[in-house]
């Protein structure tokens, strides 16, 4: 079946301009999560979806980043103003309801580079 | 805070030999501790992982090996191939309701051929 999918793959953007990253989940997976990729880095966790549940914005590092999720499918992520140190690689996961399992399933993610 | 620490940052390993990385965790409230590989302009692929009560775990060519009092695990890649070329990263899950995944810095691992 369809795994998780990102969109756009690559964004190059400049400082100061707003954008908007797309994660569209495996079907079903109500848990939704987007983690950011420094270069030669680990994952950092940035946002939790479940259901219809208030997301979990822990992670978020500034109020420069939002997301959005409808219902049980398509999340956005936004970056406003953008900075340099955002440039990474935005990786969206989903997953069945927690219970069930802990399996993270991940896109590609996709690649920002901020001028 | 660097709540997953891993080692080493980069392997280079001959066809056929045994690769060992290596992680250390601080929370004792993490209960699932996965491993992830992740090629090259592909996000991360769960790998195989275990629960704290579970000192080994293997899968194939693929073994972790978990040691709770001292807060440390490690894979083990048996037999390596130059297909297992690639990032890995180990994780911990915590009890939070989030569920979210800690992860490592990653190790690159090469396998020569």
């Amino acid at each position: 079946g369809a795994g998780v999918s990102q969109s756009p793959s690559n964004k190059v953007t400049e400082k100061g301009k707003d954008v908007e990253l797309r994660c569209d989940p495996i079907s079903g997976h109500t848990a939704l999560y987007w983690y950011r990729q420094r270069l030669g880095q680990g994952l950092e966790f940035l946002i939790y979806f479940q259901g219809n549940s208030a997301p979990d914005k822990s992670g978020l590092p500034s109020d420069r980043f939002s997301a959005e999720r409808t219902g049980e499918s398509v999340s956005t992520l936004t970056i406003q103003r953008t900075q340099q140190e955002d440039s990474a690689v935005y990786l969206c996961a989903s997953s069945l309801p927690l219970g069930t399992t802990h399996t993270q399933y991940f896109g590609p993610g996709t690649r920002l580079t901020v001028l | 805070q660097q709540q997953v620490k891993q080692s080493p940052q980069s392997l280079i390993v001959q066809k056929g030999g045994i690769s060992i990385i290596n992680c250390a965790y601080e929370n004792t409230a993490f209960d699932y501790f996965p491993w992830y590989q992740q090629f090259p302009g592909k996000g991360p692929a769960l790998l195989i992982a275990i629960r704290p009560d579970v000192s080994e775990k293997k899968e194939g060519r693929f073994t972790i090996s978990f040691n709770k009092s001292a807060k440390q695990f490690s894979l083990h890649i048996m037999d390596s191939q130059p297909g297992d070329s690639a990032t890995y990263f180990c994780a911990a899950v915590g009890t939070g309701s989030a569920r979210q995944l800690t992860f490592g810095s990653g190790t690159q691992l090469t396998v020569l051929p």
